[in-house]
């Protein structure tokens, strides 16, 4: 699976939107990006995820670059709820792989 | 849907002794579930992939004789920490995969609330 590159930590102002970023350069053609976030002390949570167009869900949108070496993951209104670490996975088919996770963003909205 | 239970949510032992953790799948059948282990400010780590009705696969580094794992139904996956020791005290994670021939999220997975272990 492709390897990820993350911020390790950002900050946001609630009701603001959160854009986080992921550089996946060496992604393949079949590997799609997907983003999960982890509240403390709790299991990892699916967010979103994508191939190669824009997805938007109700929980936010995931936008992948032309060239798909990089995707932003935007929370567009983010309430103190919102704080977590996000992570940003690669991997080969839709479902078939295994999840392997990084490091994360670190994510905290503040007051 | 797609709801994954763990069984307990926490537990504390004493060093030596055996803790089984229990992983169900609540409202979908899972062939195949994942136990993932983290350590305070560290990423999730994989740890094994569990079969039904065969031997899970360990990662690189991960004891199969210390961390037993038995997948005997589909919707039921245990991992064993046999003889605990304090460096095993973790937050355990499973996961459960919807089956490759569902439609939708195909294959996607679904993770538990966690199981925070500590070995006195």
């Amino acid at each position: 699976d492709a390897k990820t590159t993350q911020p390790t930590s950002m900050d946001c102002a609630e009701g603001r939107a959160a854009n986080l970023p992921c550089n996946h350069s060496t992604i393949s053609g079949n590997e799609y990006v997907y983003w999960y976030r982890q509240i403390h002390s709790q299991g990892p949570q699916y967010i979103i995820h994508g191939l190669k167009n824009n997805e938007t869900n109700e929980m936010a949108s995931l936008i992948i670059t032309e060239d798909r070496k990089s995707s932003t993951l935007i929370l567009p209104h983010a309430t103190l709820r919102d704080t977590a670490v996000y992570y940003c996975i690669v991997r080969a088919y839709q479902g078939a792989q295994k999840l392997v996770f990084g490091q994360g963003t670190r994510l905290t909205i503040n007051p | 849907g797609a709801v994954v239970s763990q069984h307990p949510s926490r537990v504390i032992c004493k060093s030596g002794t055996s803790v089984k953790i229990e992983c169900r799948s609540l409202d979908f059948q899972a062939t195949t579930m994942f136990w993932y282990r983290q350590f305070p400010k560290q990423s999730l780590m994989l740890m094994a992939t569990s079969n039904e009705g065969s031997k899970a696969t360990y990662e690189q580094g991960v004891e199969k004789d210390k961390f037993l794992i038995n997948h005997a139904s589909l919707t039921l996956s245990t991992l064993t920490v046999t003889s605990a020791h304090p460096e095993d005290s973790s937050f355990y994670i499973c996961s459960a995969r919807l089956p490759l021939t569902s439609g939708g999220r195909i294959g996607e997975q679904f993770f538990g609330p966690g199981t925070r272990l500590t070995v006195l």
